[in-house]
């Protein structure tokens, strides 16, 4: 069955970065778009960023944009997520989440989610 | 951006009542609807997309309507597992939003 399992959470300072990784299975990877989608503690989910199944095109939230950088290896069914200049309000589970087919803009399966902390 | 507002953002119920959440776009998104539970301490689960289709897996019970800017979910009759949070989510166009969230609590 489809499998998403994130890692790389920490605590981190602001500033600093940190890399997330999710891995996949179960599934065709390189064949569907993935999104990071986070949601801050006691809070709302706020999409983050998707890339499409090839790399080809990528989008971003403004609150991320110029520090967040999504990329896949599809060889190692492996979705990242470079976070630079972490802010405090950056603080939340991330999750990764895999789409339907011709549906790039839906997240369907979601991972359980990997916790950043932004704190001095 | 498209805003995404529900409503109520919490709702007291019994097992068995019907129960009816509203999402409200801030321009027409067609039918790229989208609609989650989450459960405490849990990963969303996808149940309605395109405003109506039931997600394979997810109880008859469950049910989504609208189109254009007004859209709901309808949960049938409550059952136990049912008590948790709701987003509905646009995919019209990026970037995807998120409705505020309607927690659905036990009267």
């Amino acid at each position: 069955q489809v499998q998403l399992v994130e890692s790389g959470g920490g605590v981190v300072q602001p500033g600093r970065s940190l890399r997330l990784s999710c891995v996949a299975s179960g599934f065709s990877f390189s064949s569907y778009a993935m999104h990071w989608v986070r949601q801050a503690p006691g809070k709302g989910l706020e999409w983050v960023a998707v890339i499409l199944y090839d790399g080809s095109n990528k989008y971003y939230a403004d609150s991320v944009q110029d520090r967040f950088t999504i990329s896949r290896d599809n060889s190692k069914n492996t979705l990242y997520l470079q976070m630079n200049s972490l802010r405090a309000e950056d603080t939340a589970v991330y999750y990764c989440a895999s789409t339907k087919v011709g549906a790039t803009r839906l997240p369907d399966y979601w991972g359980q989610g990997t916790l950043v902390t932004v704190s001095s | 951006d498209i805003q995404m507002t529900q409503s109520p953002s919490t709702l007291s119920a019994s097992v068995g009542d019907r129960v009816t959440i509203t999402c409200r776009a801030s321009q027409s998104i067609n039918t790229w609807l989208a609609w989650y539970l989450q459960r405490p301490g849990k990963a969303p689960e996808l149940l309605i997309y395109k405003a109506s289709s039931l997600e394979a897996g997810v109880p008859s019970r469950f049910s989504g309507s609208g189109s254009g800017t007004e859209f709901t979910l309808t949960i049938s009759r409550l059952q136990p597992d049912d008590f948790a949070t709701y987003y509905c989510q646009q995919y019209n166009s990026y970037p995807v939003t998120f409705g505020g969230g309607t927690k659905v609590e036990i009267k």
